[in-house]
């Protein structure tokens, strides 16, 4: 079956500095990728996507490119503020079941931002 | 645009009672929504896919009759917990799909005592 793979966290960087976070993904077929993003005591928000290959998904100065040939999705910042600490979870989803899509969920990395 | 709510955001409960949380899509219509359960600093796990007008989709190990799942109508879904127990104390998530993207909700912080 499809699965999401995260790396292991958590993650603690210093204001300003430069955020990767790495997401692999196992699929059949062709998945769009998500990154939501979790803020302590909320729901996810959807933080950007991607439905296909070499697509780059990007908001609020955060990226992550779609690669086919490495199945990989990885989250990238080139300088992350303490409002940046939350939990990010990588996620995809079976295009070809429509609105039925069932989202496949990476297990979360906290990311804490210090001044 | 894409706002999903849920009401309420916190409850509190006594042993054997039930509760019913709301999922709102805001400002759009969902033929689809998903209720999900998260424990502490943990991913989340789908409970159920809603479909309007039509009954629930359960995962495997959830209980049908313990987690009553109501699509009356294309913005709204409602999760009732019935003869809620100490070991139901979670945050339920719900979300609603527009075209190929889900939304979700700010979640609900079930307590049952």
């Amino acid at each position: 079956g499809d699965s999401v793979t995260q790396m292991e966290g958590p993650v603690t960087l210093s204001e300003e500095a430069f955020l990767t976070i790495n997401c692999t993904y196992t699929a059949t077929g062709y998945p769009s990728l998500f990154w939501y993003v979790q803020y302590p005591g909320e729901g996810l928000q959807l933080l950007l996507k991607a439905t296909k290959a070499d697509d780059k998904g990007s908001n609020k100065g955060f990226e992550a490119t779609y690669r086919k040939e490495t199945t990989s999705f990885h989250l990238e910042k080139g300088s992350v503020q303490v409002s940046d600490s939350a939990v990010y979870f990588c996620a995809l989803s079976d295009r070809y079941t429509g609105a039925n899509s069932k989202l496949t969920f990476g297990k979360g990395i906290t990311l804490s931002v210090r001044p | 645009g894409a706002v999903v709510s849920q009401h309420p955001s916190r409850v509190i409960c006594k042993s054997g009672t039930s509760v019913k949380i709301e999922c709102r899509s805001l400002d759009f219509q969902a033929t689809t929504m998903f209720w999900y359960r998260q424990f502490p600093k943990q991913s989340l796990m789908l409970m159920a896919t809603s479909n309007e007008g039509s009954k629930a989709t359960y995962e495997q190990g959830v209980e049908k009759d313990k987690f009553l799942i109501n699509h009356a109508s294309l913005t709204l879904s409602t999760l009732t917990v019935t003869s809620a127990h100490p070991e139901d104390s979670s945050f339920y998530i719900c979300s609603a799909t527009l075209v190929d993207t889900q939304y979700f909700g700010p979640g609900t912080r079930l307590t049952v005592l």
